[in-house]
């Protein structure tokens, strides 16, 4: 197992504006997840992506992974307040995935 | 459909004592885990479950044991609670076979005084 590193630590954005987050990591993997997580509450699985995808898109969620650069890039159009969460990457190599988190990128949307 | 339910959601144990936080899940996912989270250090993998019959440490597995009960219940207990053990837990589970993601409960915050 190994962990993702997001970057930035914080963001903080005007409600409408797009929000990137990025993450890197170290070995090969097989696929890598993003989750969100909102204030006080668990974690929510946000959308998973594959080795062999480079991008991948759900709602106003736009994911995209380069594995030569061994990096993964989230970003989130149109941002609401309802998005200010704090957002993990987990890279993950198959088999029995035991995630490791990172500490997460904590986007703040301001009306 | 409920997802994972974890129980309590708040408890304060003096220290030294002991208590089991409780998770189930309907989902019919074999993999069953436990993580902390503390502020600023991001989640820490405690115990994990693969399938039912089977518990392996994870990144912080001192101080705590688990139980895999059956395929929807897995618990874990504090012997001897400390204040080092104050945390937010969260019980997750998955579903067999690479490509799927994880379903969190909504944690148990813990405080040992």
């Amino acid at each position: 197992s190994q962990q993702g590193e997001e970057d930035p630590q914080a963001l903080s954005i005007q409600e409408g504006e797009n929000a990137t987050m990025n993450c890197s990591y170290k070995t090969s993997i097989n696929n890598l997840q993003w989750y969100r997580q909102n204030s006080g509450r668990g974690l929510v699985h946000l959308i998973l992506i594959r080795s062999n995808e480079r991008e991948k898109h759900s709602g106003r969620l736009r994911v995209t992974l380069d594995t030569s650069k061994k990096s993964s890039s989230l970003l989130i159009t149109a941002s609401r307040a309802a998005d200010t969460a704090s957002y993990f990457c987990a890279p993950s190599q198959g088999g029995s995935e035991k995630l490791v988190f990172g500490k997460g990128t904590k986007l703040t949307v301001n009306p | 459909n409920a997802g994972v339910t974890q129980t309590p959601k708040f408890q304060v144990l003096k220290t030294g004592q002991s208590m089991t936080l409780q998770c189930a899940q309907d989902m019919n996912h074999n993999s069953m885990y436990w993580y902390r989270q503390d502020p600023g250090m991001g989640l820490r993998l405690i115990y994990y479950s693969a399938s039912e019959g089977t518990t392996d440490k994870g990144e912080v597995p001192n101080g705590y044991n688990v139980s895999r009960l059956n395929k929807r219940e897995f618990s874990l207990r504090l012997e001897s609670a400390a204040p080092s053990q104050t945390s937010v837990y969260f019980c997750a589970s998955r579903r067999t076979g690479t490509g799927y993601g994880y379903t969190f409960g909504s944690g148990t915050r813990l405080t040992v005084v």
